[in-house]
């Protein structure tokens, strides 16, 4: 699976939108791309995943560049509860999900 | 946590005596995986099963054994403890070999002395 880069910590406005990007140059055609968080050392949770196209849910949006090198998850309107790490993790389909853990990205919500 | 459960969810014991972490989930998935999650790390798959009493070993297999005897529980064995296994345990499970998503236990958090 392909490696991920992403910043170690962000800060954002509660209300405001939270842009968490995250780089993956190495991703192969058939490697989704996931997201998930996890809350104060509760087990991670899951976000969402896109393969291309922009996908969106209640939870947030995803936006991956045309050449799928890098994406953005959006969380449009933060609040405190959103305060976790974020995890990217890029995989493909074959056989079990063995998830690759970078160090995420630590982001805060500000009141 | 979709129906996942670990026990115990705290334990503390003592070098070199063995301990068995359980995983228990109701919802009938098929791939069931153990991790280990180390202060400022992510997690790092230790063990992971595709089926019953089929396993296979992740990325720090090293001095822990798995056995899934039935669908729903599948147990992390230590032998025997080292202070360098004490962590935060979780499982997780999901269904398909597709996209779906990966659903997380609550934890368990070990110390070895």
């Amino acid at each position: 699976d392909a490696k991920t880069t992403q910043p170690p910590s962000m800060d954002c406005a509660e209300g405001r939108a939270a842009n968490l990007p995250c780089n993956h140059s190495t991703i192969s055609g058939n490697e989704y791309v996931y997201w998930y968080r996890q809350i104060h050392s509760q087990g991670p949770q899951y976000i969402i995943h896109g393969l291309k196209n922009n996908e969106t849910n209640e939870m947030a949006s995803l936006i991956i560049t045309e050449d799928r090198k890098s994406s953005t998850l959006i969380l449009p309107h933060a609040t405190l509860r959103d305060t976790a790490v974020y995890y990217c993790i890029v995989r493909g389909l074959q056989g079990a999900q063995k998830l690759v853990f970078g160090q995420g990205t630590r982001l805060t919500i500000n009141p | 946590d979709a129906g996942i459960t670990q026990s115990p969810r705290h334990k503390v014991t003592e070098t070199g005596t063995p301990v068995t972490l359980r995983c228990h989930q109701t919802e009938n998935h098929r791939y069931m995986y153990w991790y280990r999650q180390d202060p400022g790390h992510g997690l790092r798959l230790i063990h992971y099963s595709y089926g019953v009493k089929d396993t296979d070993k992740g990325e720090v297999s090293d001095g822990y054994s798995v056995s899934r005897s039935k669908t729903e529980d599948f147990l992390l064995t230590l032998e025997s403890a080292t202070s360098s296994q004490t962590s935060v345990y979780f499982c997780a499970a999901h269904s398909s070999g597709g996209v779906d998503e990966q659903f997380f236990g609550p934890g368990t958090r070990l110390t070895v002395l």
